[in-house]
């Protein structure tokens, strides 16, 4: 079946480094994916997705990359900052009943230690 | 806050208890999501309703049961569970279901006893 293959699972960095968090799919046909960040005690919340027809991102300090021929996208923090520190999902879009990419199908995650 | 809201934050339950876990969505969304997140584990999607109907079911055992009364309103219904069935339980909503933003809850964090 689909997978999503993210790495590292961990990841340390001094404060006002980068990160980067890098994610792989197996189904071609995806064309969405988000990234969502995961607090302690909170629910995943978006920070930026992108879709098939770009290849890259940019949000402030928070960009993604996609590489559609060889299915694969990352995500990349600069200037990283103490509040970082978190669990970061990267998703695929899979088919859903009705035949479009409605589902998303996650990692296993990425715990990110920003040390200040 | 995303919009979407989840009762109760944490319940712990014996194996014969019935529970009902609630979601709620203030964002006019017509999907909702049942996911379960256990540790070391992807998220795992378990039901999707779309326009309050059942669309989907991810091969989920039959002592968790959806009901999704109106477009807004979620629950999951909990009956014998195992103990490996303790996790958080995450409700989401998007506009529809064909490549939509998912906005997910604060979760439901269950154990069982």
């Amino acid at each position: 079946g689909e997978n999503v293959e993210q790495h590292p699972s961990t990841l340390s960095v001094q404060e006002g480094d980068s990160a980067v968090i890098k994610c792989t799919y197996s189904d071609s046909a995806s064309n969405y994916f988000p990234w969502y960040k995961q607090e302690l005690g909170k629910g995943p919340q978006l920070i930026i997705d992108i879709r098939s027809n770009v290849g890259e991102k940019k949000d402030q300090r928070i960009a993604v990359t996609l590489n559609k021929t060889a299915k694969h996208f990352s995500l990349h923090i600069t200037e990283t900052q103490p509040e970082d520190s978190a669990v970061y999902f990267c998703a695929a879009s899979i088919k859903n009943y009705g035949g479009s990419q409605g589902n998303l199908i996650f990692g296993k995650g990425t715990k990110l230690s920003v040390k200040p | 806050e995303t919009g979407v809201t989840q009762t109760p934050r944490h319940l712990v339950m014996g194996m014969t208890n019935k529970k009902s876990l609630k979601c709620e969505q203030h964002l006019g969304h017509n999907a909702m999501y049942w996911y379960k997140q256990s540790a070391k584990k992807p998220l795992e999607l378990m039901f999707v309703y779309s326009l309050e109907e059942r669309v989907e079911n991810n091969s989920v055992p039959s002592r968790f049961s959806p009901e999704c009364p109106n477009s807004s309103h979620l629950f999951l219904h909990l009956h014998t569970l195992q103990p490996e069935d303790s996790a958080l339980y995450l409700c989401a909503s998007s506009q529809g279901t064909r490549e939509e933003t998912q906005y997910f809850g604060p979760g439901t964090r269950l154990t069982v006893l």
